[in-house]
């Protein structure tokens, strides 16, 4: 069974500019998590989706949003990058009621300049 | 929303138990304990969880006081391919949605 895959794995971008992050589960999974990382910060929760509603969310302004379709993919979206966006952005997946564990992909690491 | 408190670092001996102590005072009853760990900035393993029992898996045992505000993860055999970064996590809401509380986490190092 194939795990996360998160697309690009590597990202430059300038300040002021926005970005997307992509996120395909494993087969099955229909809940989707955004994780970031950063070394002050450490992993910090961003948001979570399930059947293409956003149920859960963390403590991040405005420019950071998401969305799932209904193939469970999901899509994170930065927009007016700051310098302070430069992280690791994970994603996880997980069979909500079956399954506790949530299962991460290999991350997309953004800088920003 | 419960946080954990872990030793920044520690190390043992390739062989030897690791035991990893995590503080989660604030817990709620009905919040679970996880365990995850992250090599080289990987995307992070899932590794064991419990609620108010001890649990053991293939990969390591987890040990949760009576009150439930600590507990101790236990790798019996360590090798080198341990050495990472343990995360003692909170789970936050029920199964039907829910998010993780990653703490600071434990730089493990397994020595030779």
């Amino acid at each position: 069974k194939a795990g996360v895959t998160q697309t690009p794995r590597y990202l430059i971008k300038t300040r002021g500019q926005q970005v997307t992050l992509s996120c395909s589960p494993i087969s099955g999974h229909r809940s989707v998590s955004w994780y970031q990382q950063t070394p002050g910060q450490g992993l910090q929760f961003l948001f979570e989706y399930f059947s293409e509603t956003q149920r859960n969310k963390g403590n991040f302004p405005g420019r950071f949003s998401g969305r799932q379709f209904s193939n469970s993919r999901s899509e994170m979206n930065v927009s007016t990058l700051e310098l302070g966006d430069s992280a690791l952005y994970l994603c996880a997946s997980s069979l909500l009621g079956h399954s506790y564990e949530q299962y991460f992909g290999p991350g997309t690491r953004l800088t920003v300049t | 929303d419960a946080k954990t408190t872990q030793p920044p670092s520690m190390d043992c001996a390739e062989g030897r138990a690791a035991n990893l102590p995590c503080n989660h005072s604030t817990i709620s009853g009905n919040e679970y304990v996880y365990w995850y760990r992250q090599i080289h900035s990987q995307g992070p393993q899932y590794i064991i969880h419990g609620l108010k029992n001890n649990e053991t898996n293939e990969m390591a045992s987890l040990i949760i006081t009576e009150d439930r505000k600590s507990s101790t993860l236990i790798l019996p055999h360590a090798t080198l391919r341990d050495t990472a970064v343990y995360y003692c996590i909170v789970r936050v809401g029920g199964d039907s949605s829910y998010k993780l509380i990653f703490g600071s986490g434990t730089r493990l190092l397994v020595r030779p």
